[in-house]
């Protein structure tokens, strides 16, 4: 099966840095690349997603790259805020959705 | 749409009582997904549902754990005998599409097994 692997688990930064966390993939059948946040006690949310066939898309402050060849995907956050806070998890998916472990990101006012 | 509902919110029971979990998916998806998040294993499939048929059930933990989808709007994820280790935050999700498709989340439901 899928084996999604995300980095870093914690991740701080100052309130207007940019934010990046990625993310490898083991299954080449995978063709679609969903980005939820979950803030605390409450349930994980779609943020953005990508398709196998665009290598990037961006939605206002959030992007998302896309390598197929080496099977990484990777969520980008600029100007982050404080309400940005939350955990982040990417995912995989062909038929199931296989998700990471999840990052913690903490934006510090 | 009132979006993925579940019930109940929280649930406290002792050991060996039987806990059922309710999810009603949003009207008109196929798809229906049972996870189980905790810190120490974060979000594990437990079950995939498309057109109430059960498709993939290889994340159910054991046979204490069993589910069912007798109609396209209702499902139940049922644990006999609940064990101190199955307390986590139970998430149901329905998807519009089998695959390639955004997964809406309930609220989830927070299990503790004293």
């Amino acid at each position: 099966g899928e084996n999604v692997e995300q980095h870093p688990s914690t991740l701080s930064v100052q309130e207007g840095d940019s934010a990046v966390i990625k993310c490898t993939y083991s299954d080449s059948a995978s063709n679609y690349f969903p980005w939820y946040k979950q803030e605390l006690g409450k349930r994980p949310q779609l943020i953005i997603d990508i398709r196998s066939n665009v290598g990037e898309k961006k939605d206002q402050r959030i992007a998302v790259t896309l390598n197929k060849t080496a099977k990484h995907f990777s969520l980008h956050i600029t100007e982050t805020q404080p309400e940005d806070s939350a955990v982040y998890f990417c995912a995989a998916s062909s038929i199931l959705c296989y998700f990471g472990t999840g990052t913690s990101l903490t934006v510090i006012p | 749409d009132a979006g993925v509902i579940q019930s109940p919110r929280h649930e406290v029971t002792e050991m060996g009582q039987e806990v059922t979990l309710r999810c009603k998916p949003i009207s008109g998806h196929n798809s229906l997904f049972w996870y189980r998040q905790t810190m120490m294993r974060g979000l594990e499939l437990l079950i995939y549902f498309n057109n109430n048929v059960p498709i993939d059930d290889s994340g159910m933990p054991e046979d204490r754990f069993s589910a069912k989808m007798p109609n396209a709007s209702f499902s139940t994820l049922k644990i006999q005998p609940s064990e101190p280790r199955d307390s986590a935050v139970y998430f149901c999700a329905s998807s519009p599409s089998t695959g390639g498709s955004e997964q809406y989340f309930g609220p989830g439901t927070r299990l503790t097994v004293t």
